[in-house]
Formats: structure tokens, sequence, C-alpha cells
């Protein structure tokens, strides 16, 4: 159990095109999701927290008109990178996370984003 | 000096040998995150544990919570086991958000 997949795993883009973000919780009902960046060769930076059905808390340095994330329903949240450039290339990954697993992570297996 | 530290950075080790990678924190904290991370770029969650120790197959974590020191073990590694073992833990201070260590790479030759 606690399956989360992400959607999707691979994208290229055009600078100034945005790109949707799919997380998804399979078999549990996911009341927090987290979204981090990756760097190359970097650990894992937390860019955002949201909690289904309420607004997204972004961390320090993160744009929120950029990054913009819906939590709609317990299995779904979604980052949209708008108007993305090059510098936004990058891999990201959501974890999820429900008091019924003692509020452990679960991860996706990520997607990497490559803005031309 | 990093909230959460492991060690080594680096280890290269031959098909079969156990293998320990450490993890020492200086925060208080209610569980401790053990995640692996293939080239490919996935995480899995191998192991939460708040004391003693946990066994899944090959791999065991043990944490001791007075010392803030929390142990890997590979027993029989496989150059499959070959990937990034980070630790997190979650900071009372920032809400219970990870704090992550830099990661111990792990490359096992057959």
């Amino acid at each position: 159990g606690a399956v989360v997949s992400q959607h999707p795993s691979r994208v290229i883009c055009k600078s100034g095109t945005s790109v949707k973000i799919e997380c998804r919780s399979l078999d549990f009902q996911a009341t927090t999701m987290f979204w981090y960046r990756q760097f190359p060769k970097q650990s894992l930076m937390l860019m955002a927290t949201s909690n289904e059905g309420s607004k997204a808390t972004y961390e320090q340095g993160v744009e929120k008109d950029k990054f913009l994330i819906n939590h709609a329903s317990l299995t779904l949240s979604t980052l949209t990178v708008t108007s993305a450039h090059p510098e936004d290339s990058s891999f990201y990954i959501c974890s999820a996370s429900s008091p019924r697993h003692y509020n452990e992570q679960f991860f996706g297996p990520g997607t990497r984003l490559t803005v031309l | 000096k990093n909230e959460v530290e492991q060690s080594p950075q680096n280890l290269t080790a031959q098909e079969g040998e156990f293998i320990t990678i450490n993890c020492s924190y200086s925060v208080g904290i209610s569980a401790l995150h053990w995640l692996q991370q293939h080239p490919g770029g996935g995480i899995v969650s191998l192991f939460m544990l708040s004391s003693g120790k946990k066994k899944h197959g090959r791999l065991i974590a043990t944490i001791n919570i007075q010392e803030k020191h929390s142990s890997l073990h590979i027993t029989a590694s496989h150059p499959r086991d070959s990937a990034v073992y980070i630790c997190a833990v979650p900071h009372s201070e920032y809400g219970n958000k990870l704090v992550f260590g830099a990661g111990t790479i792990l490359r096992v030759k057959s």
C-alpha cells in the first residue's frame, strides 16, 4: 500500500509555456502533499506543502505565482510551472502523507522537466 | 553544522559485503526516515522508525534516540543496491517538515 504516482515522468517544453505535473496517491487518501525540487547532485528542496481543500504553504523564496499548486481532492495534487524558463529545468518530486500512515511521507517517482 | 549528517558520503563495496551507512542529527525528532534514490531519480521510502530496529529483507535500520544516531545496514549487498541513501528527520521547529541529509552514494561492484 501507500503508492504515489506522478505524471508525466518526463517533459520537455519550450520557454514561455506552462507545464502541469500531477501527483496522485493511488491507494490512500493523502491529507497533505509536498512538492520538492532537486537539482543535480543536490538534496531535495521543499517548495510547498498543500493540504486538501486549502491554499498551499510556500517555502521562502518560492514564487507562488510561478509554481501554482492545487490540491483539490484527497488523492490528487497538481503543480503547474507557469511561463517556464530554462532555469526551471529540474527534477520535481511529490510526496503524500496521512494520519492513517502515521504521517510518513511516501514519495512519487518524480518528473524531470527540461525547458528549452 | 548541518542538522542531519550522513557518513560516508561515498561508499564502494564488493557484492556480498555488509554495508553500514550512518546518520546523526542534532534536533529533537519524532521519527527518522531512510530513503533510497536510484539513478533514474525516483525515491523509495525504506523505513520510518522512532525507536529500536526495523528489518525488511536485507535491509536493517536502527536508531538510538538518546545518542541521536541511526544506521542503515545492507546485508549480502548486490549491485542493484547501488543508489543514493538519504536520511531525513522531521524538524519540530519547522512544522515537522523533513530535513534531509546530504545522502550517501553507494556503488556495489560485482
